[in-house]
């Protein structure tokens, strides 16, 4: 079974800081989303990265895919109260469609 | 815009006893997910359905969850007897049909979130 390693595991800032977040892993794969997770909500999908050394943006949100297919980032520039949540990588590899979550990373942005 | 719908929201029981969600996918979406999240944790899959078939439920612990999709649309997840260490958010998402080499796209519902006595 995969696992999807994410650091820091909980990060508090001020509003118009700037952060990234991290998902790792060993093992190589296909696809990778990630999710924000607001308290007692289900998660909503932000993004999917498929290629080695892809990058997209939403916004102020930039997502990275290492060029192993192994790792990705999640880079937030100042950031807003509004960004606050519980966000998620996962993942699927080789022919798997049966996906694996990281733990995620708490964030906090106070006003 | 389309939604994965869940009811209850909450629910609270007492041990032993029989607890179950109900689910209802995006419409055309043919897999279908259920997932346990503790608090602080990522969620944990239990079952995936493709269709009314069973794709994986290997981590469902089956001595007391059970699933089904019977008409490949909407599904139930029950717990009998319910334990105290099943507290825990009980979530559902669904995704178009899985094919080779295609990536899968998750939408999850709001979550039941399940409180044992």
């Amino acid at each position: 079974t995969q696992l999807l390693e994410q650091s820091p595991q909980f990060l508090s800032i001020q509003e118009g800081e700037n952060l990234t977040v991290y998902c790792n892993s060993s093992s190589v794969f296909s696809s990778l989303q990630w999710y924000r997770q607001e308290p007692g909500e289900g998660p909503v999908l932000l993004v999917t990265v498929v290629t080695g050394g892809e990058v997209k943006k939403l916004k102020r949100l930039t997502f990275q895919f290492g060029d192993a297919r192994k790792d990705s980032s999640l880079h937030i520039t100042a950031a807003q109260p509004g960004d606050t949540g519980l966000y998620l990588c996962a993942a699927s590899s080789g022919g798997s469609y049966i996906p694996t979550f990281g733990r995620g990373t708490s964030l906090i942005v106070h006003p | 815009e389309a939604e994965v719908a869940q009811s209850p929201r909450y629910k609270i029981t007492e041990k032993s006893q029989a607890v179950a969600f109900w689910c209802d996918p995006i419409s055309g979406h043919a897999t279908l997910y259920w997932y346990r999240q503790i608090l602080g944790q990522g969620p944990e899959l239990l079952v995936q359905f493709q269709d009314e078939s069973v794709v994986d439920d290997s981590q469902l612990p089956k001595d007391r969850f059970s699933a089904e999709r019977l008409k490949g649309v909407d599904s139930t997840l029950k717990i009998q007897p319910a334990e105290l260490g099943d507290s825990a958010m009980y979530l559902c998402a669904s995704s178009q049909i899985l094919t080779s080499g295609m990536p899968y796209e998750q939408y999850f519902g709001p979550g039941t979130r399940l409180t044992v006595t």
